[in-house]
């Protein structure tokens, strides 16, 4: 069964808007890890944080973690066309160890409109 | 660098047939993965080699073999496919050593759509 679950699964916005996708998982993660995927290419990560942080930046990228809820959001500030791409969720689980098996959501779907 | 290359990028199978899909990557990364992506769903593990000479199962293993021919090279092996082996398969890598966070993101190459008719 997947491990995490992405909300809302698709979602549209004006370029400029900021976009927030969610994600919940089910058990105790070492890390959570974002990635993109452009229409028809391979996944690109985007940023990890790990389960003793609440709060990270990178660029117009902010990504939160709350392990008492199993859940992290993903915040796009001033969207641009180029962000349309699908966004997923990866968790790697404590029981993984440190072989980097990474549980993936089913993504969440964003349209920037220009 | 290529980074994580793929071959082929399409490939159309009949039942029962087999095939080889080929990954390599040319960053030094000891870990190695394959993963499969259906419509609507997430990516799901099917095999893995966390170093050189080592593979282990992931979520989806059944139907499928995979070999680490070296430190580069990860092939993922289909006997004989079948129709629900139609998806797409991606190769991924990231550097792993007994040092390291469990912490660093993988490297994906672009993928290779297999239909199995």
């Amino acid at each position: 069964s997947q491990q995490g679950e992405e909300d809302p699964q698709a979602l549209s916005i004006q370029e400029g808007e900021n976009a927030t996708m969610n994600c919940s998982y089910k058990t105790s993660i070492n890390n959570l890890q974002w990635y993109r995927q452009n229409s028809g290419r391979g996944l690109v990560h985007l940023i990890l944080i790990r389960s003793n942080e609440r709060e990270k930046h990178s660029g117009r990228l902010r990504v939160t973690l709350d392990t008492s809820k199993k859940s992290s959001s993903l915040l796009i500030t001033a969207s641009r066309a180029a962000d349309t791409a699908s966004y997923f969720c990866a968790t790697v689980t404590i029981s993984s160890g440190n072989t980097g098996k990474l549980i993936f959501g089913q993504g969440t779907t964003l349209q920037v409109k220009p | 660098n290529a980074g994580v290359t793929q071959t082929p990028k399409f490939q159309v199978l009949k039942t029962g047939q087999s095939m080889t899909l080929q990954c390599a990557q040319d960053m030094n990364h000891n870990s190695m993965y394959w993963y499969r992506q259906d419509p609507g769903m997430g990516l799901r593990l099917i095999y893995y080699s966390a170093s050189e000479g080592t593979t282990d199962k992931g979520e989806v293993p059944n139907g499928y073999n995979v070999s680490r021919l070296n430190k580069r090279e990860f092939s993922l092996r289909l006997e004989s496919a079948a129709p629900s082996q139609t998806s797409v398969y991606f190769c991924a890598s990231r550097y792993t050593n007994r040092y390291s966070s469990v912490g660093q993101g993988k490297f994906f190459g672009p993928g290779t759509r297999l239909t199995v008719l």
